[in-house]
């Protein structure tokens, strides 16, 4: 089992630029959660995905959208990039009423 | 909403001894889980140890341990005989189960960690 794998592992962008995130869940999972993790910080939740809709989300302002796959991968697009959106990306699945397993992260550096 | 606090932004401990880490964590909730993850340098986010709100006994794997106060709303770790692969951060999480069957698994609402340090 692969686990939850997350890509790229790292990236840069400049201000203002749109970045997309991947996820692919552990095998068995069908909830795919994002969150992000600024240097120093506990993750913040950005939004939570299952049966392809966003069914929660967090204190994230519209310019960050997620989708979820008929395979139950997901994404994170982020637009109009901000220095302060440089953070690791975590991703987490899981069962809908289990725990969550999570990915290494993307770490985002926006300059 | 529910908040999540850990007091103590690092901890140091000596091989092979005992340490606490605290964590309070505030809600109006009565159904809910706590956990314990732990977060090395690799970057995963590793699940130490869960509690379910609801069981009065303390939850244990191996050398980890929890004392889960719920009155008092604190939910703190104990790790004995520690070793050195045990630094790490370690952040005290809280899962709500209101709702879980229409919504699906709720989010995780995180303390702002505590870095522990191992000393040979």
């Amino acid at each position: 089992d692969a686990g939850v794998t997350q890509s790229p592992t790292h990236l840069i962008k400049t201000r203002g630029q749109q970045v997309t995130l991947r996820c692919s869940p552990k095998s068995g999972h069908d909830t795919v959660s994002w969150y992000q993790q600024a240097l120093g910080q506990g993750p913040q939740f950005i939004f939570q995905y299952y049966e392809e809709e966003e069914r929660q989300r967090g204190n994230f302002p519209d310019r960050f959208s997620g989708h979820q796959f008929p395979n139950y991968s997901s994404e994170l697009n982020v637009n109009a990039l901000l220095l302060g959106d440089s953070a690791l990306y975590l991703c987490a699945s899981s069962r809908r009423t289990g725990e969550a397993f999570f990915g290494q992260g993307t770490r985002l550096t926006v300059v | 909403a529910q908040t999540v606090t850990q007091s103590q932004p690092e901890m140091s401990v000596q091989e092979a001894e005992t340490v606490t880490l605290s964590c309070t964590y505030d809600t109006s909730e009565s159904d809910y889980y706590l956990f314990w993850y732990k977060q090395p340098p690799s970057r995963q986010m590793i699940l130490v140890i869960r509690q379910e709100a609801y069981k009065q006994q303390n939850a244990t794997e191996n050398r980890f341990s929890v004392n889960f106060q719920k009155a008092a709303k604190s939910f703190s770790l104990k790790i004995s005989d520690s070793q050195l692969g045990d630094a790490a951060m370690y952040f005290c999480a809280y899962r709500s189960e209101a709702g879980i069957i229409i919504q699906g698994a709720q989010k995780l609402v995180f303390g702002q960690g505590t870095r522990l340090t191992i000393n040979p």
